[in-house]
């Protein structure tokens, strides 16, 4: 059974800091991951998606990678902002197409001091 | 529309009574899944529906759960004899079907309803 873990759970940083949110899983057979970011009281917002054929994915200050033979990807946010501060997220997906379930971690919540 | 629509976003209801829970995905996604995140807890998968196939029931915790989706359009996801442990935020997420070529993979999610049972 596919586990993915999201360590540390909280996470604070001074504004303009550049930092790592890491996410781990143990099968690493997967599709594709996702990054999602949660705001209060919100749903989740897709950020970046990573196929595993890919290494890496850029959507401006962030950059998604993804080590599938260690099952390991990373969100990295450059020049952090209070504008951030939300519950990131990351989920695994075993085979293509829609009926193919997502695994979730627990996500990292994250707080950005101005 | 514009994007996923659920309806009630906040539902307070007493043990032992039913509570419905809506969903109206984006037009064209014919693939809807419905999830739910307890306090602490990552989500976790509860149903999904896809066209006019027969649903995945695999993640219904148990047979007070329920859900439809009527003219593959709306969802609608019933807890009867809600219990204390049924307090969470329920998701629900459309995508596109399979075979499209947009992006199958990409899920939008709704804002939630979260529901309180006293």
């Amino acid at each position: 059974k596919q586990e993915v873990t999201q360590i540390p759970a909280a996470l604070s940083v001074p504004e303009g800091e550049n930092l790592v949110l890491n996410c781990s899983f143990t099968d690493s057979a997967i599709y594709n991951l996702q990054w999602f970011r949660q705001d209060p009281g919100k749903g989740l917002t897709s950020l970046l998606l990573i196929q595993s054929s890919q290494r890496e994915q850029t959507s401006g200050r962030l950059n998604a990678s993804l080590d599938k033979s260690s099952g390991r990807s990373t969100l990295y946010i450059a020049a952090s902002q209070p504008g951030d501060s939300a519950t990131y997220l990351c989920a695994v997906r075993p085979s293509p197409g829609a009926n193919s379930k997502l695994t979730f971690g627990k996500g990292i919540t994250l707080s950005v001091r101005p | 529309g514009a994007g996923v629509s659920q309806s009630p976003s906040n539902k307070v209801t007493e043990k032992g009574k039913d509570v419905e829970l809506r969903c109206d995905p984006i037009s064209g996604h014919t693939a809807l899944y419905w999830y739910r995140q307890s306090l602490g807890q990552g989500l976790e998968f509860l149903i999904y529906f896809q066209g006019n196939s027969a649903p995945d029931k695999s993640g219904l915790p148990s047979d007070r759960f329920s859900a439809e989706r009527t003219g593959g359009s709306v969802s609608t996801l019933t807890i009867q004899r809600t219990q204390q442990e049924d307090s969470a935020v329920y998701l629900c997420a459309s995508s596109y079907p399979d075979w499209s070529s947009t992006g199958a993979n990409v899920l939008t999610f709704g804002a939630g309803s979260r529901l309180t049972v006293l």
